[in-house]
């Protein structure tokens, strides 16, 4: 099992709709999370970190972490094209932060 | 600030050839990561430096991998000799301490290496 798990897509949404993206993972020590989004050819950049159970709302970003049921999600308003790119789901355990593979989100105009 | 340097950008090795990657983090940063990124397995965490003492090198694939830290502005990774399946984008991250591992990652641009 991997330790950070999500779905690779794509997932396809209309421009102005919510982009629901998800990830589940293994490590119960783990305390941090983080969304990073990557363009194709590019670097992963931060675009959240969520440390605690609830909601994280930063402009159109919504970040939403389960500790129980050992989920993160990442939610996108009103989505653009621009939007477009993968996004890697990141937890921490001891000092180490692990990625998933990333979900490709596709925003058509 | 100028983000963390990788060089080169691109790599082009012939199998059995050396090849070094080379890093330089932020200024100030204590923690520094090597990751290497293919389409199938992602982002795999290669080992991690903390005040250049590396502390876990446990996704180093195999003894052709080394990684050095002889100072805290800039790191080395080596492959010796190097495989077609080594090709992969590499990426270096730094991060400020914080023991925690609240701390978030920022990543260079990254070296896409080639092993024909």
């Amino acid at each position: 099992q991997k330790e950070v798990e999500q779905n690779s897509g794509p997932l396809s949404v209309p421009e102005g709709a919510i982009a629901s993206l998800n990830c589940t993972y293994s490590d119960r020590g783990s305390q941090s999370f983080f969304w990073y989004r990557q363009y194709s050819g590019k670097s992963p950049e931060l675009i959240m970190s969520i440390y605690s159970n609830g909601d994280k709302e930063d402009g159109r970003f919504t970040a939403q972490l389960n500790k129980a049921s050992q989920y993160v999600s990442l939610l996108i308003r009103d989505s653009q094209p621009s939007d477009s790119a993968t996004y890697l789901c990141a937890a921490t355990g001891f000092q180490k932060l692990v990625f998933g593979t990333g979900t490709r989100l596709l925003v058509s105009p | 600030d100028a983000g963390v340097i990788q060089s080169p950008r691109h790599e082009v090795t012939e199998m059995g050839q050396e090849v070094t990657l080379r890093c330089k983090p932020i200024s100030g940063h204590n923690s520094l990561f090597w990751y290497r990124q293919t389409m199938m397995r992602g982002l795999e965490l290669l080992i991690y430096f903390n005040n250049n003492v590396p502390i876990d090198d446990s996704g180093m694939p195999e003894d052709r991998f080394s990684a050095k830290m002889p100072n805290a502005s800039f790191s080395t990774l080596k492959i010796q000799p190097s495989e077609p399946r080594d090709s992969a984008v590499y990426f270096c991250a730094s991060s400020p301490w914080q023991g925690s591992g609240n701390s978030p990652l920022h990543f260079g641009n990254g070296t896409r290496l080639t092993v024909t």
